[in-house]
């Protein structure tokens, strides 16, 4: 499976943009790449996904690298609500596969 | 508030005990899944169902026995578990395919079953 490499924590402050990266290399051409987020003491949840065009939902947006090497998570405005682990998945459209999660990156939000 | 119901959401349970976890949706999805967490790490794969059938089992121990009795529930048997298997438990449903106004592959989790074996 290919890998996605992500920092193990960053830190914003509230109200500000974050920029959360990963990396996947080895990504191929059938991969899409999709974004979860886990709150503390919940279970994972959708966030954005995208091919190779940038994607905009109304959680976050989507930067893809030109070469699909690299991805940005942006989240425009971080709220206090937004600190989680951030996972950075590779999947192929096959739903059955169900997801891989890497480590993720957790975020901190300061107020 | 999550579309995925999981029961109960916390377990204690000796090693020799039998006790099941249970799971919920009523999104029409044809795909089930179980996944278990330990503290601070991601999420791993435990099980797939598809359309009611076994697809994917990562191999878990026999210990674990998963069931989808409906498209709508999926069981988790635990029987003679160890102390390294207290971990969260998560389920997961998405739909059977990519086809419909959806087209995301969306998971959706329910909150989990905290385990802690004795």
């Amino acid at each position: 499976d290919a890998k996605t490499t992500q920092p193990n924590s960053m830190e914003s402050n509230e109200e500000e943009p974050v920029h959360l990266p990963c990396n996947h290399s080895t990504i191929s051409g059938t991969d899409y790449i999709h974004w979860y987020r886990q709150l503390p003491s919940q279970g994972p949840e959708y966030v954005i996904h995208g091919l190779t065009s940038n994607v905009n939902n109304r959680m976050a947006s989507l930067a893809i690298a030109e070469d699909r090497k690299s991805s940005t998570l942006i989240l425009h405005r971080a709220t206090l609500r937004d600190a989680a682990v951030y996972y950075c998945i590779l999947r192929v459209p096959l739903p059955l596969l169900g997801l891989v999660f890497g480590k993720g990156t957790k975020l901190t939000v300061n107020p | 508030d999550t579309e995925v119901t999981q029961t109960p959401k916390h377990l204690v349970m000796g090693m020799t005990n039998k006790k099941s976890l249970k799971c919920e949706q009523h999104m029409g999805h044809r795909a089930m899944y179980w996944y278990k967490q330990k503290a601070k790490k991601p999420p791993e794969l435990m099980f797939v169902y598809s359309y009611e059938k076994l697809s994917i089992n990562e191999s878990v121990p026999s210990r674990f026995s998963p069931e989808c009795p409906n498209s709508s529930l999926l069981n988790l048997h635990l029987h003679a578990l160890q102390p390294e298997d207290s971990a969260l438990y998560l389920c997961a449903s998405s739909q059977g395919n990519f086809r419909g106004r959806n087209h995301t592959g969306e998971l959706f989790f329910g909150e989990g079953s905290r385990l802690t074996v004795l």
